[in-house]
């Protein structure tokens, strides 16, 4: 069946711009997780959403980060005032309620200019 | 504070050249360990979960064992192919999130 899709898979932006990226988790997956990689390092959460709410936001790094679920199946991170350390590949990742796998997609490559 | 370590950061094997990769872990409360494989330009592919000490799991040259400070990813007669980075997570019952290491960059030449 169709894994975890993510767009787009490569994103330019200039400092201070506004950016979205896009996750469609596997169908049926209640839960979803975001994460963001930077080179040489393991993913590092940002927020996960069990049904349309998110039930945990510990992981973003300021409120310029924000994401939604609002039918509780695609989700979109939103960045604002780009800076050109949000540089870094964004992953999502979606598992079923109560089960541990999380499947993760192929990931967004943001560079902030 | 939960901690992930990876060892060692790189790896380098010839076709055939049977090794371990190393994570150990401090956390309070394991709810799991994963092991996920990440190749370039990609997103983690899983491979495993473990969720008790002495527990083992296998997938063709692949078996991961877990201890209660570590886990150990045995590679067997390693193929060019096997060629990824290896991440290992934890989950505690304390947190929403997959905690990551760093990851092992494991190279086989052929």
């Amino acid at each position: 069946g169709a894994g975890v899709s993510q767009t787009p898979s490569n994103k330019v932006t200039e400092k201070g711009k506004y950016v979205e990226l896009r996750c469609d988790p596997i169908s049926g997956h209640t839960a979803l997780y975001w994460y963001r990689q930077s080179l040489g390092q393991g993913p590092e959460f940002l927020i996960y959403f069990q049904g349309t709410g998110a039930a945990d936001d510990s992981g973003l790094p300021n409120d310029r980060f924000f994401a939604v679920r609002p039918e509780g199946s695609v989700s979109t991170l939103k960045i604002q005032r780009t800076e050109r350390g949000d540089s870094a590949v964004y992953l999502c990742a979606s598992s079923l309620t109560g089960k541990e796998t999380q499947y993760f997609g192929p990931g967004t490559r943001l560079l902030v200019l | 504070e939960d901690q992930v370590t990876q060892s060692p950061e790189a790896l380098r094997l010839q076709e055939g050249e049977s090794s371990s990769l190393n994570c150990s872990y401090t956390v309070s409360g394991l709810r799991g360990l994963f092991w996920y494989r990440q190749d370039p330009g990609k997103g983690p592919e899983f491979l495993f979960t473990l969720y008790s000490a002495g527990e083992e799991k296998e997938k063709e040259r692949l078996k991961a064992t877990l201890t209660k400070k570590e886990s150990f990813l045995h590679i067997t007669a390693p193929k060019p192919e096997d060629s990824a980075t290896y991440l290992c997570a934890v989950r505690t019952y304390n947190n929403n999130d997959m905690r990551f290491g760093a990851g092992t960059r494991l190279t086989v030449k052929p």
